[in-house]
C-alpha cells in the first residue's frame, strides 16, 4: 500500500489552464505539506497543513490554492499557469505531535507548462 | 533564518570509493537532522535521521552520518560505494518543536561509475 499518493503522476497543460494535484495519505498523520521541487532540484515548502488548518503558508502566488477536505488529504489547485510553473511537485506527511519533523513523501507529480 | 548548506553539487566517484558529502545548517537552537535520497525518477526516501544521543547515527543501505554540533555539520559517509547508490542525496533540517516544516539544502548529486 501507497503510504503517500498523488494523483497525477504527469501533467502536461498549456499556460493559462487551470489544474489540480490530489494527495492522500493512509499513514494517520496529521500534518501535510506540498514541495515545489525546481530543474535545479531544489525543494522549497509551499505550504503545510494540520488537521485541516493552514499553518505554514511561504511566498507563494495567489494562484495556488491549497484544499483539505480532511486530515488525510490536501490538494493543490493552481490558476492561470505559467510557464515558471513547471516543477515536480511533491506531497508529504508527518506526525506533528512526534515533533521530529520526519516527512514522508509522495512520488511527485511532475508539472510541465506548454 | 534557518538554512542549510550542501557543498558539493556533483560528486563522481568509481565503485568501492568511500563518500563523504559535506552538509552544514544555520540555526540557533535544538534542531532534527535529516538525510533524504532521491533515486532517478523517484520520490524523497529517508536514508537517516538524528534527533538526539549518539551523535553518530547510522541508516540504510550502509549509510551513517555524524553530528558534529560545535561544526553546525551533519555530513554523510559510506565507506564503500556501488552503482545503486547513484541518485541526488538532500540534507534537511528542521527546528525541535516546530511545524515540521523541514529546510533543504540543494541537494548533491552522486554519480557511481561501474
Amino acid at each position: 500500500d501507497t503510504a503517500v499518493s498523488q494523483t497525477p503522476k504527469y501533467l502536461v497543460t498549456q499556460m493559462g489552464n487551470d489544474k489540480s494535484i490530489k494527495c492522500e495519505q493512509n499513514l494517520g498523520h496529521d500534518t501535510m505539506y506540498w514541495y515545489k521541487q525546481d530543474s535545479k532540484k531544489f525543494l522549497k515548502i509551499m505550504f503545510s497543513y494540520n488537521n485541516k488548518e493552514l499553518i505554514i503558508n511561504e511566498t507563494v502566488p495567489n494562484r495556488f490554492s491549497p484544499k483539505s477536505p480532511d486530515k488525510a488529504h490536501l490538494n493543490l489547485h493552481i490558476n492561470s499557469l505559467e510557464l515558471g510553473d513547471s516543477a515536480v511537485y511533491f506531497c508529504a506527511s508527518s506526525h506533528r505531535g512526534h515533533g521530529t519533523g520526519e516527512l514522508f513523501f509522495g512520488e511527485g507529480s511532475r508539472l510541465t507548462v506548454l | 533564518a534557518q538554512s542549510v548548506s550542501q557543498h558539493n553539487h556533483h560528486v563522481i566517484l568509481s565503485e568501492a570509493a568511500s563518500l563523504e558529502l559535506g552538509c552544514n545548517y544555520s540555526y540557533g537552537g535544538t534542531v532534527n537532522l535529516f538525510w533524504y535520497v532521491q533515486y532517478p525518477g523517484q520520490h524523497l526516501q529517508l536514508l537517516l535521521k538524528y534527533f538526539s544521543g549518539d551523535p553518530l547515527v547510522k541508516g540504510i543501505k550502509g549509510f551513517e552520518a555524524e553530528f558534529i554540533k560545535s561544526k553546525f555539520s551533519f555530513n554523510l559517509r559510506k565507506p564503500s560505494v556501488q552503482w545503486s547508490d547513484t541518485a541526488e542525496y538532500f540534507c534537511a533540517v528542521s527546528s525541535r518543536g516546530s511545524q515540521g516544516n523541514l529546510i533543504f539544502g540543494k541537494g548533491t548529486k552522486l554519480s557511481v561509475k561501474p
